[in-house]
């Protein structure tokens, strides 16, 4: 079984700075996605990005990107030019190929505060 | 385009009764999945429904939990005399189908509170 782990339950972040959020996860499969939701005090799923695992080019959604290592199981989502509306709780997720299998495994989160 | 809408919002109930969850997928999906959020928690995959037909229920637990998807209307997730422990947020999403490179996209769950 899939499993994903976010050991950091906090993070702060100034204002306009750039924060890292870690995540690892651990599969015998070759080819999966990688997911990151954010989930405001709304508690809206939204979703921010996603990794194909067979590209080797990290993903890129404006201020949000990935840092993809695949051979260590990392993923970790950086967010560059924070802003208040950041705040929130992420989760990273993992998502097997099969289509029979293809639920979403989710981490534990990490809360976001986002300093003004 | 009217996203996954869930209903209701919010559910109370006291133990022992019965709490019925609705999910309308979007427009075009016919694939399925239930997750549940406990406080402080990641989700935690229940159920993957397409309609007519339960394809995953590896995470539902086996007794007092049922879900569906029929041919018409909306997916239900069924919690019969419930306790305690199934105060949760639980959230619907959906995707076109089962293929891997097509993201879920979530409702904004019901909160279950049980007295």
């Amino acid at each position: 079984a899939q499993t994903v782990t976010q050991s950091q339950p906090e993070m702060s972040v100034q204002e306009a700075e750039t924060v890292t959020l870690s995540c690892t996860y651990d599969t015998s499969e070759s080819d999966y996605y990688l997911f990151w939701y954010k989930q405001p005090p709304s508690r809206q799923m939204i979703l921010v990005i996603r990794q194909e695992a067979y590209k080797q080019q990290n993903a890129t959604e404006n201020r949000f990107s990935v840092n993809f290592q695949k051979a260590a199981k990392s993923f970790s989502l950086k967010i560059s030019d924070s802003q208040l509306g950041d705040a929130a709780m992420y989760f990273c997720a993992y998502r097997s190929p099969t289509g029979a299998n293809s639920k979403l495994t989710f981490g534990k989160g990490i809360t976001l505060s986002v300093r003004p | 385009n009217a996203g996954v809408m869930q209903n209701p919002r919010h559910l109370v109930r006291r133990r022992g009764q019965e709490a019925r969850l609705r999910c309308s997928p979007m427009k075009g999906h016919s694939h399925v999945y239930w997750y549940r959020q406990l406080p402080e928690e990641g989700l935690k995959f229940m159920v993957y429904l397409q309609k007519e037909n339960i394809i995953d229920e590896s995470g539902m637990p086996k007794e007092r939990f049922s879900a569906e998807f029929p041919k018409e209307g909306p997916s239900i997730l069924r919690i019969q005399q419930v306790v305690r422990g199934d105060s949760a947020a639980y959230f619907c999403a959906s995707s076109p189908s089962g293929v891997l490179n097509q993201p879920q996209h979530f409702g904004d769950g019901t909160r279950l509170s049980i007295l």
